[in-house]
């Protein structure tokens, strides 16, 4: 199964408005990444917390990692139309030198103009 | 720069073809990954390489062998392909090991009929 699980499966929300999304993993992990893809695109990195960080900012985006909860949250501040993605949260986990990125399954987010 | 090349874009199959998706980066990156992605399955690590010479399984390998060429390219073969495989597949790299972001293709679009 999965490593990640991502909550909601989809969001909808008013421009303006702020939106949150939840990730929980089973394992303990290195780091964890959120990443974004527009419909029909490949994933594009938004922002990397390490497992010793408990909140990281990064323009409107808030991320926050719990280790003992095994989640982390991405928050996006003032959403715009053009926020309108999905989103995937990955936990990255192995030895230095294996490196294995699994993803969630991803947030479907639908910011209305 | 190109970043990560996927060739073919798309692709049609019969049942019990095969075939070779490419994938390139001219990043000198270490590390190579395959994930596959289906509606409500988020993206599902098939193998990846963390560095030229070594590949290992992911999540999904059963039915696909992979090939680290050297350190630019990474090919996913499907030997017979299955209706099963029909899926977007997405090569992505990065730095060595663990703790940096996935470098996406655009991805390739296979059906197999």
């Amino acid at each position: 199964s999965q490593q990640g699980e991502e909550d909601p499966q989809a969001l909808s929300i008013q421009e303006g408005e702020n939106a949150t999304m939840n990730c929980s993993y089973k394992t303990s992990i290195n780091n964890l990444q959120w990443y974004r893809q527009n419909s029909g695109r490949g994933l594009v990195h938004l922002i990397l917390i390490r497992s010793n960080e408990r909140e990281k900012h990064s323009g409107r985006l808030r991320v926050t990692l719990d280790t003992s909860k095994k989640s982390s949250s991405l928050l996006i501040t003032a959403s715009r139309a053009a926020d309108t993605a999905s989103y995937f949260c990955a936990t990255d986990f192995g030895s230095s030198n294996t490196g294995k990125l699994i993803f969630g399954q991803g947030t479907t987010l639908q910011v209305k103009p | 720069n190109a970043g990560v090349t996927q060739t073919p874009k798309f692709q049609v199959l019969k049942t019990g073809q095969s075939m070779t998706l490419q994938c390139a980066q001219d990043m000198n990156h270490n590390s190579m990954y395959w994930y596959r992605q289906d509606p409500g399955m988020g993206l599902r690590l098939i193998y990846y390489s963390a560095s030229e010479g070594t590949t290992d399984k992911g999540e999904v390998p059963n039915g696909y062998n992979v090939s680290r060429l050297n350190k630019r390219e990474f090919s996913l073969r499907l030997e017979s392909a299955a209706p099963s495989q029909t899926s977007v597949y997405f090569c992505a790299s990065r730095e060595w090991g663990f703790g940096g972001e996935l470098f996406f293709g655009e991805g390739s679009r296979l059906t197999v009929l």
